[in-house]
């Protein structure tokens, strides 16, 4: 079977940096993706990682690491328009989105 | 470029009611998705094509049907509403995909369905 999961919500102040986590168990391996969501919107791609590491991209960072199943996305000086929900993905498989609050 | 147009936005429906959402995309798209999206479950595939003529079944496609008769479109059809239909639904399309895909998906703005 395949499953995805991840936090359901976090909270993290303005100009910190928070981590979310996403595990994951798939019948083969093809990367995997996070999108952002803001409320009653659509999902943006916001990264991809199909080998072991860490992928950097301004504020946004993104680590896979496939033997353990297991990624993370890393943000950086938050700012109050990241308060959004943050999806991980693998093989068209979405989990349920942590839903991320950024306070003052 | 439009990207992926959905339409409706919104759309309330009385139990038993068919309906179909219209999904286009003008990104020469190969790959063309349906998704639901309910409180703490998540985008679930509905239902997806790989190209015109193609159609596959996703995690929940019980009460739905599709078609791909073109690259360009990607209907959902409702043939029988029931309140568990309730949810918002994504259109999403790639430039190839399937679940060996690199590919990021393009998402639809969404259409907010009530089935009374």
């Amino acid at each position: 079977g395949q499953n995805i999961d991840q936090p359901t919500e976090m909270t993290a102040t303005e100009g910190a940096i928070v981590q979310i986590n996403c595990t994951y168990q798939t019948s083969g391996f093809n990367g995997l993706f996070w999108y952002q969501q803001h409320a009653g919107e659509a999902p943006t791609f916001l990264s991809y990682n199909v080998l072991d590491g860490l992928e950097e991209k301004g504020r946004f960072s993104s680590f896979l690491s496939r033997s353990k199943g297991y990624s993370y996305l890393l943000l950086k000086e938050l700012q109050m328009k990241d308060s959004a929900s943050y999806l991980c993905a693998a093989n068209m498989r979405f989990g349920a989105g942590t839903r991320l609050t950024v306070k003052p | 470029n439009a990207g992926v147009t959905q339409t409706p936005k919104f759309q309330v429906l009385k139990t038993g009611q068919s309906m179909t959402l219209q999904c286009a995309q003008d990104m020469n798209h190969e790959y063309m998705s349906w998704y639901r999206q309910d409180p703490g479950m998540g985008l679930r595939l509905i239902h997806y094509s790989v190209g015109a003529g193609i159609t596959d079944q996703g995690e929940v496609p019980n009460g739905y049907n599709v078609s791909r008769s073109t690259t360009e479109d990607f209907p959902l059809r409702l043939l029988s509403a029931a309140p568990s239909q309730t949810s918002v639904y994504f259109c999403a399309s790639s430039f190839t995909g399937g679940a060996s895909t690199n590919e990021k998906l393009f998402f639809g703005s969404g259409t907010q369905l009530s089935v009374l």
